[in-house]
């Protein structure tokens, strides 16, 4: 099983420069989330959404934007890039009623 | 606002040596609780699942206990080797919202052959 598959696996980007991050699970789960991770700071969440159609803001929202494709897919978009977005970003899903959250093998996002 | 806190930070212990992972969290009433491991440069691995109903899970030579009445949950490994070399974390689900975890900052472990 494929499980959590994010694209890419590492990306430079330059200040001001957009682009998205691709994330797709094929275990029907429900549930889907964002997440950055900086050293000293843990794993914060930045969007999840509960279900197809619906998102929210989790802890450090600001600079981004998600969409909720479809049940299969979720994608993170940065509109202008900046340094303090560089970080390694997952992905992760879940089911419904206390099921296991799975994780993507991550994206190492530099932006210079 | 959930917070969770994983004591210690970094834990250092030879090879066969048995110990135990600390995690608290502020909120009681979680959904169930989550404890990963994450290699250096991968992604997060699931260990085990604790349901709010369970006191405990095992897996191999591992064990996770919850108590939620008291915010605390421990990830106790035996026999460790040094291939259990890693960050674990453990995370929470909130109740109310039913969906949203909260990570704990992880406990690095080093097992010295």
């Amino acid at each position: 099983n494929a499980g959590v598959t994010q694209t890419p696996k590492f990306q430079v980007l330059k200040t001001g420069q957009s682009m998205t991050l691709q994330c797709a699970q094929d275990m029907n789960h429900n549930s889907m989330y964002w997440y950055r991770q900086d050293p000293g700071m843990g794993l914060r969440l930045i969007y999840y959404s509960a279900s197809e159609g619906t998102t929210d803001k989790g802890e450090v929202p600001n600079g981004y934007n998600v969409s909720r494709l479809n049940k299969r897919e979720f994608s993170l978009r940065l509109e202008s890039a900046a340094p303090s977005q560089t970080s390694v970003y997952f992905c992760a899903s879940s089911g419904i009623d206390e099921t296991e959250a799975f994780f993507g093998q991550g994206t190492r996002l530099t932006v210079v | 606002k959930q917070e969770v806190t994983q004591i210690p930070a970094a834990l250092s212990v030879p090879e066969g040596e048995n110990l135990v992972l600390n995690c608290s969290f502020t909120d009681s009433a979680i959904y169930n609780l989550q404890w990963f491991r994450q290699d250096p440069g991968k992604g997060l691995t699931s260990l085990l699942l604790i349901q709010s109903s369970q006191r405990e899970q095992t897996s191999g030579r591992l064990n996770a206990s919850l108590d939620k009445s008291s915010g605390r949950s421990t990830l106790y490994i035996a026999a460790s080797q040094p291939g259990d070399s890693a960050t674990y974390l453990c995370a929470v689900y909130a109740d109310t919202s039913g969906s949203r975890l909260t990570f704990g900052e992880g406990t690095q472990l080093t097992v010295n052959p």
